[in-house]
């Protein structure tokens, strides 16, 4: 299994908190990223990072916002937390996003806020 | 915008039997898809990446097939099993504005009963 842990992996939290997750890797790969997975929606992508730095929006980035200071860590925040945004969060990497970019997936982090 | 779409969405089967699972998409213009497969409250687990030039990859009991022509792929298991219960993920790797980012399909639900 490639070697990503995510954290916490469990977290309630009250409306118009803000929350941070940490997905850390030591396989040293390039690409990192956050997705939501609810129900009736599959996985969603809600940013990305290609490099340290190096960050951008996906498919539903809206109050949320990121940071990746290291290769190894990638950091997602909810600003103000909101119900709809009671989710399981997947970290996920690849070394390249060519052909040959296989992704790799975290545990997730189940997150509800009430 | 890329589509992805898994049919079955569920499928329950006896013991012993071949399955066929399917994946279309409908922007040809991939470099890669990614089979996975999820247990319930888990991360994903890749299990076979076809890139575009290749037609299918194999490992153990199970085959991919790609025809990126008619935006297709299908995974085949042989023989199911029990353990093979679990919920199967495909994922297209594909250009979108300047990035190389996946498009999710829903997945499809697979019981295998004794």
């Amino acid at each position: 299994d490639a070697g990503i842990t995510q954290s916490p992996r469990h977290k309630v939290t009250e409306t118009g908190t803000p929350v941070t997750l940490r997905c850390h890797q030591t396989e040293n790969h390039r690409y990192m990223y956050w997705y939501r997975q609810d129900p009736g929606h599959g996985l969603r992508l809600i940013h990305y990072s290609y490099g340290v730095k190096d960050t951008d929006k996906g498919e539903v980035s809206d109050g949320y916002s990121v940071s990746r200071s290291k290769t190894e860590d990638f950091l997602l925040t909810l600003e103000s937390a909101t119900s709809s945004q009671t989710s399981v969060y997947f970290c996920a990497i690849s070394e390249s996003t060519g052909s040959s970019g296989e992704q790799y997936f975290g545990p997730g982090t189940r997150l509800t806020v009430t | 915008k890329q589509e992805v779409t898994q049919i079955p969405a569920a499928l329950s089967v006896p013991e012993g039997e071949n399955l066929v699972l399917n994946c279309s998409f409908t922007d040809s213009a991939i470099y890669n898809l990614q089979w996975f497969r999820q247990d319930p409250g888990k991360g994903l687990t890749s299990l076979l990446l076809i890139q575009s030039s290749q037609r299918e990859q194999t490992s153990g009991r199970l085959n991919a097939s790609l025809d990126k022509s008619s935006g297709r792929s299908t995974l085949y298991i042989a023989a199911s099993q029990p353990g093979d219960s679990a919920t199967y993920l495909c994922a297209v790797r594909h250009a979108s504005g300047g990035s190389y980012i996946p498009t999710f399909g829903r997945g499809t639900s697979l019981i295998v009963h004794p």
